[in-house]
């Protein structure tokens, strides 16, 4: 399966300010990626899929002016919570789909906790 | 308002003894079925899929069954270990669709040494 990493693995901002995640795919290019957010004791909820070279997907009640997405390689995908609040705190987890399966393959997870 | 039902499922079992995870899937169109393992702070791990025109599935200590008639998927895992402890999500995606799987509610595996 498909390799994928994620930076930072944990982060703590404050209120107001904006965080930057990273999601590579380290051992095959990934023309599409996608961002998960999971709250405590719950599914994996998807918010965007992240398409190399142009504008992400997200889903619905997902705000695209907050959740900034880029994907501007093949092996790279940013997800930016701007002017973060204690609300956005949780697990954001990217994913990759396999060349030649339905599967996706995950990253390990990035926990943001918002003071 | 007020959040009902959000309490992961829980199954706590002694090692050694099989366990049996289930899962009712909502779209009679899905066609391919994943189980994924998720470990405290950590990303889900793929461990095994199905696809409808099979019933069952056999990998190493796992195995998958689908009821196709009853919406049903069940993940079987057997001489489970402390090292099985950890979030289960089945996932479902409909024939024809993309590959964006969708998960379900996951149940919580305790495995008691």
């Amino acid at each position: 399966g498909a390799v994928v990493s994620q930076h930072p693995s944990w982060v703590i901002c404050k209120s107001g300010t904006s965080v930057k995640i990273e999601c590579r795919s380290l051992d095959f290019q990934a023309t599409t990626m996608f961002w998960y957010r999971q709250f405590p004791k719950q599914s994996l909820m998807l918010m965007a899929t992240s398409n190399e070279g142009s504008k992400a997907t997200y889903e619905q009640g997902v705000e695209k002016d907050k959740f900034l997405i880029n994907h501007a390689s093949l092996t790279l995908s940013t997800l930016t919570v701007t002017s973060a609040h204690p609300e956005d705190s949780s697990f954001y987890i990217c994913s990759v789909a396999g060349i030649s399966t339905d599967t996706q393959y995950f990253g390990p997870g990035t926990r943001l906790t918002v003071l | 308002g007020e959040n009902v039902g959000l309490h992961l499922p829980t199954l706590s079992v002694q090692e050694g003894d099989n366990s049996i995870i289930n899962c009712a899937y909502s779209n009679s169109a899905s066609d391919y079925f994943i189980w994924y393992k998720q470990e405290s702070g950590k990303g889900p791990q793929f461990i095994i899929d199905i696809r409808s025109n099979m019933d069952k599935r056999q990998g190493q200590r796992v195995t998958v069954l689908l009821n196709k008639t009853v919406k049903h998927l069940s993940l079987q895992i057997a001489a489970t270990q402390p090292g099985d402890s950890a979030v289960y999500f089945c996932a479902e995606k409909p024939t024809g669709g993309s590959y964006i799987p969708t998960f379900g509610r996951g149940t919580s595996l305790i495995v008691h040494p």
